[in-house]
């Protein structure tokens, strides 16, 4: 069975320091990787993914993931965080073999000036 | 262009009433999904729509959950004899299906259903 796990419901941090949200994942064939962002009153937007070729994937307002097999995480990273970062991420997961996704419980990131 | 639209925005209803959720994607999107999120909680995957077919309704929690796309568009999510256990922001997402089909999904601003 496939599964996502974002083991912080919420992380800190100073402004201008790196900034990491971690995520885990399980699935039987080869994983399809997702993160999205959801800032307050908005609705999810995609940030970046993982399908297949470089580990290190780039996205969307500076974000970047490392995607690592042997430890099946995900994690997104930021060189310096913004405030205008904070907002709930989701990270989620497709099975090749199937259509369905599945999203991690999300993580509260909360950028602090 | 259009993003994806919802309606309502919100919807209140008493326990036992059906609801009738709408979702219209982007133009051309042919992949559709169907998603819940219940307060504090991640997205439950509900139904996955390619064109008019739904090959997947593994999510659907129960026989009074009951979806339909047609013309390879606006697509309906009916709720029959709601209960309170359903309060939640269902939201829609859409994605052009390509042959590889792992595109990224547009998300909808999400339908609030609260059942008195």
């Amino acid at each position: 069975a496939q599964s996502v796990a974002q083991p912080e419901d919420q992380v800190n941090v100073a402004e201008g320091n790196p900034l990491t949200v971690k995520c885990t994942y399980s699935v039987s064939g080869n994983p399809y990787l997702f993160w999205y962002v959801q800032y307050p009153n908005r609705g999810l937007q995609f940030l970046l993914k993982y399908i297949t070729g470089d580990n290190l994937v780039k996205g969307s307002y500076g974000f970047e993931a490392e995607f690592n097999k042997s430890q099946t995480s995900f994690h997104l990273k930021k060189p310096s965080a913004l405030v205008s970062d904070s907002a709930l991420y989701f990270c989620a997961v497709r099975d090749s073999g199937t259509y369905k996704y599945i999203f991690g419980t999300g993580t509260r990131l909360k950028v602090l000036a | 262009g259009a993003g994806v639209s919802q309606s309502p925005s919100n919807k209140v209803t008493e326990k036992g009433k059906d609801v009738e959720l709408r979702c219209d994607p982007i133009s051309g999107h042919t992949a559709l999904y169907w998603y819940r999120q219940r307060l504090g909680q991640g997205l439950e995957f509900l139904i996955y729509f390619q064109g008019n077919s739904a090959p997947d309704k593994s999510g659907l929690p129960s026989d009074r959950f009951s979806a339909e796309r047609t013309g390879e568009s606006v697509s309906t999510l009916t709720i029959q004899r709601t209960q309170q256990e359903d309060s939640a922001v269902y939201l829609c997402a859409s994605s052009y299906a390509g042959t590889a089909h792992y595109n990224e999904q547009f998300f909808g601003p999400g339908t609030r259903l609260t059942v008195l």
